[in-house]
């Protein structure tokens, strides 16, 4: 138990669906962060979040929406899906951006997109 | 351009050493972090090297030296527990802190 947790942790849907990841925080922390992991593949930053304010987006596609409504909290909106975009997606959360390196990873949630 | 290597599997027999190397090449360099994750468990931090030494935690020792762009972390006394994937990352600052991942060792202790 690393004091994130990620809802739900499995989700299957078709490409016309919209659907909602959450992770919520227990740790104080202020700093959040989507992460994709594919097989085969090195974890891939997608979005960060310093304070509720966004402040990095990897070039990931419109089809992924962030949302971070206060700093325990922080939402991944999925719509038009691509079954590539199927995989675990992983929220971290740190003390801040000047703890970058030690980041505490939620369980994550499965994604199949069909 | 950016890149980390690793292993891709590492096998070894419970109570033994085990060294899993991590080499990089990224601009900004900051610092190298380790990580271990269970199969379908979280990424769970392990240690972190800003400068050129040995860290030890416990059975699990960190190893950077900046100057080869060269990292390692050493698992000692090895348990069943210890098999799964560990991945190296780099943390780099220019501006923002970013994290590259590398792709990760499979851990695999044989009783």
């Amino acid at each position: 138990e690393t004091g994130v947790t990620q809802t739900p942790r499995h989700l299957v849907m078709g490409m016309t669906n919209k659907k909602s990841l959450k992770c919520e925080q227990h740790l104080g922390h202020n700093a959040m962060y989507w992460y994709k992991q594919s097989a085969k593949k090195p974890l891939e930053l997608m979005f960060v979040y310093n304070f509720k304010e966004q402040t990095e987006n990897n070039s990931v596609p419109s089809r992924f929406s962030p949302e971070c409504p206060n700093s325990s909290h922080l939402f991944l909106h999925l719509h038009t899906l691509q079954p590539e975009d199927s995989a675990l997606y992983l929220c971290a959360s740190s003390q801040d951006l000047e703890g970058y390196e030690t980041q505490y990873f939620g369980p994550g949630t499965r994604l199949l997109v069909l | 351009g950016q890149s980390l290597e690793q292993p891709s599997e590492v096998t070894a027999v419970e109570g033994a050493i085990v060294q899993i190397n991590c080499t990089y090449q990224t601009s900004g360099f900051y610092g190298l972090s380790w990580y271990q994750q269970h199969d379908g468990g979280a990424p769970t931090f392990l240690s972190y090297n800003a400068l050129d030494g040995l860290e030890e935690t416990g059975r699990f020792s960190s190893f950077l030296s900046r100057s080869d762009s060269y990292g390692y972390l050493l698992l000692q006394e090895l348990q069943m527990k210890d098999s799964a994937s560990y991945f190296c990352a780099v943390v780099e600052r220019s501006g923002t802190y970013k994290y590259i991942f590398g792709t990760g060792t499979r851990l695999k202790v044989l009783a």
